[in-house]
């Protein structure tokens, strides 16, 4: 069965300071990966997906993650952090199906 | 841009009653998925619809849950007889296509069952 671990529920980063979200995927198939953001009240967005096309993986406000297969991971980093991107950040893997099983999130606090 | 709406974004029911959840995915979508999210936990996925039948569903899709299109536009949950334990955030769905497609979520409905 597929899942999703998410290491860390809180993270907390100084303005301007590296964002590392960790994400690591259980999978006997090769998957597809997504990164999601929910913002307080507010529901999912999607930030950046993998589907089996180039392991690096831009997404939106200047978010990234890379795919390695060898280490099952798919971690979210920005380089930059800003004030705006305190979220909650949830990683999620589909496999030869429509659902999405998400991980169990991890709050990023930005302090200035 | 378009977007997943959900109506009422809170809900307050006693044990027992029914509630039904309202979701207008966007327009051109063809698959529609339900997720919901009890406080302090994962999002879960509930289940999926495609041409006008479940294409799959959790095991949490039990028999007091049931979904419809009923008509172009909308696309509802309901919940038969309300369990204190179905209080949580429930998230609608849709995308265009299966698989790779990015689902597109709406913002939710906070369902709580006194």
């Amino acid at each position: 069965a597929q899942s999703v671990t998410q290491l860390g529920s809180h993270v907390s980063v100084s303005e301007g300071a590296l964002v590392l979200l960790r994400c690591n995927y259980s999978s006997s198939v090769p998957p597809y990966l997504f990164w999601y953001v929910q913002y307080p009240n507010q529901g999912l967005q999607l930030l950046l997906k993998y589907t089996s096309a180039a392991t690096l993986v831009k997404g939106i406000n200047g978010f990234e993650a890379e795919f390695k297969k060898s280490e099952t991971s798919f971690h979210l980093t920005k380089p930059s952090a800003h004030m705006s991107d305190a979220a909650e950040y949830f990683c999620a893997v589909s496999v030869n199906t429509d659902k999405l099983i998400f991980g169990t999130g991890t709050r990023l606090q930005v302090f200035p | 841009e378009p977007e997943v709406t959900q109506t009422p974004s809170h809900q307050v029911t006693q044990m027992g009653q029914e509630v039904i959840l309202r979701c207008v995915p966007i327009s051109n979508h063809l698959y529609f998925y339900w997720y919901r999210q009890i406080l302090g936990q994962k999002v879960e996925f509930l289940v999926s619809f495609y041409n006008n039948e479940i294409s799959e569903k959790s095991e949490i899709f039990d028999d007091q849950f049931s979904v419809e299109r009923p008509d172009g536009s909308n696309f509802t949950l309901k919940i038969r007889s309300t369990k204190l334990e179905d209080s949580a955030m429930y998230f609608c769905a849709s995308s265009k296509n299966s698989g790779q497609e990015t689902q597109y979520f709406g913002p939710g409905t906070r369902l709580l069952v006194l």
